[in-house]
């Protein structure tokens, strides 16, 4: 029972430096976004994927780049890291259901990420 | 455009009262879904709660309740019976279209302490 499973748990980056963060899901979704949390602000929406080989931007996208090259993989990808991108990163991931609303997300675990 | 306020920053009740946590939301949307998340301090997101624009009938979950008052655009989370495991921070979300696909918009979020 995987779930969605986000790697790494934690990482510590340079100004500058890239990386990126993987999310995986077994659960056959259509649907996989990448939110960050920051103090007082609740989770805001940086990319979205509709299916394999879609994405698209969220509310907060600049810095960052995304890739769906199979379903069940969402990469995350950061490529010249800013402190503000200090932040904790999350997957989700949902049914497509586009015309259905209860569809709840499934989260992976977060990445708390550091850019000194 | 859709947005979803939570006023209370922090709240603190003792244990085994009932709590109400506060959230409005805003849309343009006539079928919409609204969703209750707990964080606690491991941080994974837990789903708690899901209310339908359309639904009658306030959602229940076990100890958790939705009190949705449409025409109010509010949907607030109240857990009978607190118990020191409920310590968490609380996200309200709204199931929106943004751009032709539907996302999850959280709110700030509410750190829910419960005393002994």
């Amino acid at each position: 029972n995987a779930g969605v499973t986000q790697t790494p748990k934690f990482r510590v980056l340079k100004t500058g430096q890239s990386m990126t963060l993987l999310c995986a899901q077994d659960m056959n979704h259509e649907y996989m976004y990448w939110y960050r949390q920051d103090p007082g602000m609740g989770l805001r929406l940086i990319h979205y994927s509709v299916g394999e080989g879609t994405t698209a931007k969220g509310e907060v996208p600049d810095g960052y780049n995304v890739s769906r090259l199979k379903k069940q993989n969402f990469l995350l990808g950061l490529e010249s890291a800013a402190p503000s991108q200090t932040s904790v990163y999350f997957c989700a991931s949902s049914y497509s259901a586009r015309h259905s609303t209860n569809e709840k997300l499934f989260f992976g675990s977060g990445t708390q990420l550091s850019v000194l | 455009a859709q947005k979803i306020t939570q006023t209370q920053p922090g709240m603190f009740v003792q244990e085994k009262e009932a709590v109400t946590l506060d959230c409005t939301y805003d849309t343009s949307d006539q079928s919409y879904g609204l969703f209750w998340y707990k964080q606690p301090s491991s941080g994974e997101m837990i789903f708690l709660i899901y209310q339908g624009s359309y639904d009658e009938q306030n959602a229940t979950e076990g100890r958790y309740s939705l009190n949705f008052q449409k025409a109010r655009k509010s949907a607030n989370l109240v857990i009978s019976a607190s118990q020191l495991g409920d310590s968490a921070m609380y996200f309200c979300a709204m199931r929106g279209i943004i751009q032709g696909a539907q996302k999850l918009v959280f709110g700030q979020g509410t750190r829910l302490t419960i005393n002994p």
